[in-house]
């Protein structure tokens, strides 16, 4: 079946910019995750999406980097008025409802942002 | 500030070497620990998904163990193989529900 699918593969952006990066999570997964990684850094935690409770927010970076989930499908990361600070590969992540402790996550290919 | 650390953050190895990296994390509020292996130009994978103290999980040549009261959870490859190359990653699902990344262990395996 069809994994999780993250648009566009690569983006390259002027300072300033705004950018919006796409995520398609596998059909019935409830739970979804943005992180990113910058270069030599680990996976940071972005934001997380369950069902229809409010997102967990507590990891944007600033008030520049925004999400949308509509319903249990498509997500949206948007970044406004982008700094050089900002490249990184951002990772899109699924999985099936949070009540199941022992589900992994299913990650996309990522989409590489440099901003110039 | 959830914390979880990986060591070591990398490691060279002959083919055939077994070898094990460690991963810690908060022993509070603990709902699972994850291990996933991340292969240059891919997308990390799941290995393992642990709940339970005292748990350990097998996948082939790769193990691993969880310690939930002290908060460390082992990984193992027995006879290490250049496909084994790749980062480790460990992750922490506390009772918030998101899931934090340890840095990562690079294993690099020499045939």
């Amino acid at each position: 079946g069809a994994g999780v699918s993250q648009s566009p593969s690569n983006k390259v952006t002027e300072k300033g910019k705004d950018v919006e990066l796409r995520c398609d999570p596998i059909s019935g997964h409830t739970a979804l995750y943005w992180y990113r990684q910058r270069l030599g850094q680990g996976l940071e935690f972005l934001i997380y999406f369950q069902g229809n409770s409010a997102p967990d927010k507590s990891g944007l970076p600033s008030d520049r980097f925004s999400a949308e989930r509509t319903g249990e499908s498509v997500s949206t990361l948007t970044i406004q008025r982008t700094q050089q600070e900002d490249s990184a590969v951002y990772l899109c992540a699924s999985s099936v409802h949070e009540s199941s402790y022992n589900s992994p996550l299913h990650f996309g290919n990522g989409t590489r942002l440099t901003v110039t | 500030i959830l914390n979880v650390e990986q060591s070591p953050q990398s490691l060279h190895v002959q083919e055939g070497d077994s070898t094990n990296f460690t991963c810690s994390f908060p022993s509070s509020n603990f709902y699972a620990l994850h291990w996933y292996r991340w292969e240059t130009a891919k997308s990390p994978e799941a290995l393992f998904v642990m709940t339970l103290n005292g748990d350990e999980k097998k996948k082939g040549r790769i193990s691993a163990t969880l310690n939930t009261k002290e908060g460390y959870s082992y990984l193992y490859i027995k006879g290490s193989q250049p496909e084994d190359s790749a980062t480790y990653l460990c992750a922490f699902k506390g009772n918030t529900g998101k899931l934090i990344f340890g840095q990562g262990t690079t294993l690099q395996v020499k045939p």
